[in-house]
């Protein structure tokens, strides 16, 4: 059963840079009928895309983060990583990583992780 | 623009039956959904893909109490003889070239 899980640091300060990993098990992050994805949720709101990755490296980001997001692929490790830079409070939220299932007339979010905070604060 | 548009609130008692509505927007009757749920305080779990046509298909374990439907430009999630545990937010959730779109999410009280 696939399984994946984030990690990386709950508090980061304004201006700097979030950073966080994702770690699949279970499976193999080279697979050509997936593509691997961040989501976030901000405290008591809804859920928001931020970007997501093919195992060969192809990238789509949300065009309200793109400047200051990046999202890598380290197979290796079958793992994916998001940079998100220049953070200030509005970016404080849950951050969840899932497996994109493409499905032809729809690419869909299964499984998800169960998601890690990260607040920005001084 | 893809836009997806979901009521804020919905509820039903426990063992009854409650009908989610997610609308695309103009120019976008034809795409297909998913829809998410999320039960308070955990990550999100993928119920269901709903086409246009109003065939569905299931992810893995989802009861059959789960059922989706279409109608033009709104995409259905049906659950019957509700229990407490499907007290949840429930978010449908679509592709675009290159993007992807998620409505803003309908809370289910369940009574």
């Amino acid at each position: 059963q696939l399984q994946l899980q984030e990690s990386g640091p709950g508090l980061v300060k304004p201006s700097e840079t979030l950073s966080l990993t994702c770690t699949v098990s279970g499976g193999s992050i080279s697979s050509s009928s997936y593509f691997w994805g961040w989501i976030r949720q901000p405290p008591g709101k809804g859920l928001e895309w931020v970007g997501n990755i093919y195992f060969g490296g192809t990238t789509d980001y949300n065009p309200s983060l793109k400047s200051r997001v990046t999202i890598s692929v380290d197979t290796s490790k079958n793992q994916f990583s998001l940079n998100l830079r220049s953070v200030t409070a509005t970016d404080t939220a849950v951050y969840y990583c899932a497996r994109i299932v493409r499905g032809g007339s729809l690419d869909w979010f299964d499984p998800w992780g169960q998601g890690t905070l990260v607040t920005v604060s001084s | 623009q893809l836009v997806l548009t979901q009521p804020p609130s919905a509820s039903a008692s426990l063992g009854a039956s409650v009908k989610f509505t997610c609308t695309l927007s103009s120019g976008h009757s034809s795409y297909a959904i998913a829809w998410h749920q999320q039960q308070p305080d955990k990550g999100p779990r993928y119920l269901m893909k709903v086409n246009s046509d109003g065939s569905h298909s299931k992810g893995d374990g989802i009861p059959d109490r789960f059922s989706g439907s279409s109608s033009g430009a709104e995409r259905y999630l049906t659950i019957s003889s509700l229990k407490s545990e499907d007290e949840a937010d429930y978010y449908c959730q679509t592709w675009g070239t290159g993007i992807w779109v998620f409505g803003g999410g309908t809370k289910l009280t369940v009574l």
